[in-house]
């Protein structure tokens, strides 16, 4: 069957511009996690969603950056007033439930900010 | 808080060599270990995962990971690599109950020789 999507798969923007990043996961799937991957630091958590349960947010790193998940299934991922140091891959991951199931990851959005 | 140490940065390697990347981690809690590659320009992709009962786990792609509790380490073995093994392989926990968000070591980057 399909696995997570996300879309754009590219977005190039100026600084201080929002930015909307988007992911469908598989469907069926519960849980579905934001990280991200920029060279200095590695793979990070940003959020995560589980089922109606109120999101994980400790690791989205600034007020700019906002996730939802709008009837269980979509995300959005929204960076506000983008700054360079934002530049990186955007990855998102469903899982048929929290807890030991495999989180099964999409091909991610590059996101660079001029 | 968990943490992951992926001790070599790059390993490279001749095709029909064995491989093993080395993972150590550290946490207060019991963790669940994961092993995923990103083939280049890729999602990641899961190798294999440590939930409980035999510390061998064998993965797909003939690899396989042993859990050492009292070392904390999660080394990943492959016998005999082939030239589409070249990826970056990333060692990750979770702390199951407690979350199921992804603690990621910094990743290591094989790169297989003919």
């Amino acid at each position: 069957g399909a696995g997570v999507s996300q879309s754009p798969s590219n977005k190039v923007t100026e600084k201080g511009k929002d930015v909307e990043l988007r992911c469908d996961p598989i469907s069926g799937h519960t849980a579905l996690y934001w990280y991200r991957q920029s060279l200095g630091q590695g793979l990070e958590f940003l959020i995560y969603f589980q089922g109606n349960s109120a999101p994980d947010k400790s690791g989205l790193p600034s007020d700019r950056f906002s996730a939802e998940r709008t009837g269980g299934s979509v995300s959005t991922l929204t960076i506000q007033r983008t700054q360079q140091e934002d530049s990186a891959v955007y990855l998102c991951a469903s899982s048929l439930e929290a807890g030991t199931d495999t989180q099964y990851f999409g091909p991610g959005t590059r996101l660079t900010v001029l | 808080a968990q943490s992951v140490t992926q001790l070599d940065s790059q390993v490279p390697v001749f095709e029909e060599a064995p491989v093993e990347l080395r993972c150590n981690y550290s946490s207060s809690v019991s963790v669940y270990l994961f092993w995923y590659v990103q083939y280049p320009n890729q999602g990641l992709q899961l190798l294999l995962k440590y939930l409980s009962g035999s510390t061998l786990v064998k993965g797909i792609n003939g690899f396989e990971a042993e859990f050492n509790k009292s070392q904390t380490s999660f080394h990943l073995r492959k016998p005999s690599v082939h030239i589409s093994d070249t990826a970056e392989y990333f060692c990750a926990v979770s702390a199951g109950a407690a979350g199921n968000k992804l603690t990621f070591g910094g990743g290591t980057r094989v790169l297989v020789k003919p």
